[in-house]
């Protein structure tokens, strides 16, 4: 069964950093595009970042560009966001995704962590 | 980036009877190859969202048959045929053929 857990989210201050994991199991982790969604209270859901299998292809939503940085550890089974000069409008449930635009595959999502960015 | 305009926000229907979410995007959704990548989504309450169709019309595995996706280009359309208890939630289409993806602002399906 493909699970995705996150972990990581809280408090933080404006201007802060916060470190997001997702520990993929039920699935060859290494063999699968990754990525995160952000989604904020009565807000749609938003794309944050995405990268490819061995990590050398990365896109970002052009709002967190420059402050989130994306990454894996194939040998870990698991996904980071490293998101730094955090805003109130980044407080947000973030959710890792296995994404899939076509049938080769199963698209799958976390339950998510809460991200507040508040002072 | 691309717009994903979804109608209606809130569809209440009676239990047994048709319902239709459409999904209009901002530019055309046909990458290079020629293929369409739009998406629907299924959120029920308390869960983590659930792919149900995947480019455009096919229906992922275990997604009961009464839902059914249409269209192309721009303009697309989600059915479910008989609207059944467990099909309430939130709705969401997404367009995965220019980054960022982007999704439609959701449709809440709910029994009257």
């Amino acid at each position: 069964e493909v699970q995705l857990v996150e972990s990581g989210g809280g408090l933080v201050q404006p201007g802060g950093s916060l470190r997001l994991s997702c520990a993929a199991s039920g699935f060859t982790f290494s063999n699968y595009w990754m990525g995160w969604v952000r989604q904020a209270p009565g807000k749609r859901l938003e794309w944050v970042a995405k990268m490819n299998q061995d990590g050398r292809a990365k896109d970002y939503v052009d709002s967190v560009k420059g402050r989130f940085t994306v990454s894996r550890d194939n040998a870990e089974n698991s996904l980071y966001l490293q998101m730094n000069s955090l805003r109130a409008e980044d407080s947000a449930v973030y959710s890792c995704v296995r994404p899939s635009r076509s049938g080769s595959y199963d698209h799958y999502w976390g339950q998510g962590t809460l991200v507040t960015v508040s002072s | 980036d691309v717009v994903m305009t979804q109608s209606p926000l809130s569809l209440p229907v009676t239990l047994g009877q048709p319902a239709s979410i459409s999904c209009r995007s901002s530019q055309s959704l046909v990458d290079s190859d020629g293929n369409t990548f739009l998406t629907w989504f299924q959120q029920r309450p308390g869960q983590s969202p659930r792919r149900l169709i995947y480019m455009v019309s096919n229906r992922d595995s275990g997604v009961p048959d009464r839902f059914s996706g249409s269209g192309s280009g721009t303009d697309f359309t989600l059915k479910v045929s008989r609207v059944e208890a467990e099909d309430v939630g939130v709705y969401y289409c997404m367009q995965g053929a220019h980054w960022p993806w982007t999704f439609g602002q959701g449709t809440k399906v709910e029994i009257k």
